[in-house]
């Protein structure tokens, strides 16, 4: 079974402060998709890495997808209140089927 | 172009009935994959269908069933509910399956209280 562990689970920061999600497997995905999730709402996609060790950037957003494709980090230079969510991360075996989640880690940011 | 929309949005049942959940496809997409959030966890995947099949399944028991239409369209069937049903039942769509997987398009999920 492939599990993806996320840490930290909770986290309330301020405005302006910088922080990391991470999300550790010990299985190798195709593939691995971040998501936000907001109440009330379903999952909404932000990124998706596929390359051992890329990095994608969105915004203030910096996504890394680790050399051996069994884990990522989503970083967050100057968060903002409208950062505040659910982020999750996904990943794809590759055969299209199914996408297995991690645990989730939720933010929040103050004024 | 029309997004993800499921139906109801809130649900209440009574252990032991049965639910029938909607999800109607975002235009032009032709898989549609169900899984299934409790409250604080990530969201566990449920089944998969692809021209009106199942295709791949996660781990939960038969009495969870599904349909998948020829518009693309699904629901999901789950029997003999249990108190541990209760979560937030979310439907994605997705298309060009036998191109390789594609982004999932969410809906906003079915909330289903079980008491």
């Amino acid at each position: 079974t492939q599990l993806l562990e996320q840490s930290p689970q909770f986290l309330s920061i301020q405005e302006g402060e910088n922080l990391t999600v991470y999300c550790n497997s010990s299985s190798v995905f195709s593939s691995l998709q971040w998501y936000r999730q907001e109440p009330g709402e379903g999952p909404v996609l932000l990124v998706t890495v596929v390359t051992g060790g890329e990095v994608k950037k969105l915004k203030r957003l910096t996504f890394q997808f680790g050399d051996a494709r069994k884990d990522s980090s989503l970083h967050i230079t100057a968060a903002q209140p409208g950062d505040t969510g659910l982020y999750l991360c996904a990943g794809d075996d590759g055969t299209a089927s199914k996408l297995t989640f991690g645990t989730g880690t939720r933010l929040q940011v103050t004024l | 172009e029309t997004g993800v929309t499921q139906s109801p949005t809130h649900l209440i049942k009574t252990r032991g009935q049965q639910v029938t959940l909607r999800c109607s496809s975002q235009s032009g997409h032709n898989t549609v994959s169900w899984y299934q959030q409790a409250l604080g966890q990530g969201p566990q995947f449920i089944f998969q269908y692809y021209r009106e099949e199942e295709n791949g399944r996660g781990n939960f028991p038969p009495r969870f069933s599904g349909l998948q239409f020829p518009n693309y369209s699904s629901e999901l069937n789950v029997n003999a509910l249990e108190l541990d049903d209760s979560a937030l039942y979310l439907c994605a769509s997705s298309r060009n399956r036998d191109r390789g997987s594609s982004p999932l398009h969410f809906g906003n999920g079915t909330r289903l209280t079980v008491t």
